[in-house]
């Protein structure tokens, strides 16, 4: 069956510093790929998506480019903030696979000290 | 407001006990997901609706778990016989329709604790 698998967290880091949230998927059909985010508090929600190989999502100075050759989708940002601090899931769509819904990822917490 | 709505955000029970937990989707949304969220996890599949009907339950864990939505709006996702294990979050999200591109529109949760 499908999956994802995202680096273990919690991830901690100093404001401004690069970011890289590692994700790697296997699916039965040709995938969309998502990041979604859950702060404090709050609901899962949509950070960005790339629906073929080579797209690239963008979204709030976050990025993330769909590797078919390496079945990756990592989440990048060059200067995080401390408001960045939040939960972050890696997912996949795969309705050709014959999966309904995402296919989520463990999620990687996420830490910006000031 | 216009999000998706779950109720009750808390739900602390005994085992054994019934419990029922409500989903508000967004107005117009067709398609329906419910999924587990257990403590270091992801959201876990569990079923969606697309309007009244039960499209796919392949991921309710057992017969003790059902769902429904009979006007294609408000769905209710029904624990019988609660076991300590059924502790988790339980997530909606509602989408405009069964998208290919898959994005969903999440509640914030209800947390059911078992004791």
């Amino acid at each position: 069956g499908d999956s994802v698998t995202q680096m273990e967290g919690p991830v901690t880091l100093s404001e401004e510093a690069f970011l890289t949230i590692n994700c790697t998927y296997t699916a039965t059909g040709y995938p969309s790929l998502f990041w979604y985010v859950q702060y404090p508090g709050e609901g899962l929600q949509l950070l960005l998506k790339a629906t073929k190989a080579d797209d690239k999502g963008s979204n709030k100075g976050f990025e993330a480019t769909y590797r078919k050759e390496t079945t990756s989708f990592h989440l990048e940002k060059g200067s995080v903030q401390v408001s960045d601090s939040a939960v972050y899931f890696c997912a996949l769509s795969d309705p050709g696979g014959g999966a309904d819904g995402l296919t989520f990822g463990k999620g990687t917490h996420l830490i910006i000290q000031p | 407001g216009a999000g998706v709505s779950q109720t009750p955000s808390n739900k602390v029970t005994e085992k054994g006990k019934y419990v029922e937990l409500r989903c508000d989707p967004i107005s117009g949304h067709t398609a329906l997901y419910w999924y587990r969220q257990s403590l270091g996890q992801g959201p876990e599949f569990l079923i969606y609706f697309q309007g009244t009907g039960a499209a796919d339950d392949s991921g309710l864990p057992n017969d003790r778990f059902f769902a429904v939505r009979p006007e294609g709006s408000v769905s209710t996702l029904k624990i019988q016989r609660t076991e300590r294990g059924d502790s988790a979050v339980y997530l909606c999200a509602s989408s405009l329709d069964r998208e290919p591109t898959g994005e969903l529109f999440f509640g914030e949760g209800s947390r059911l604790t078992v004791l």
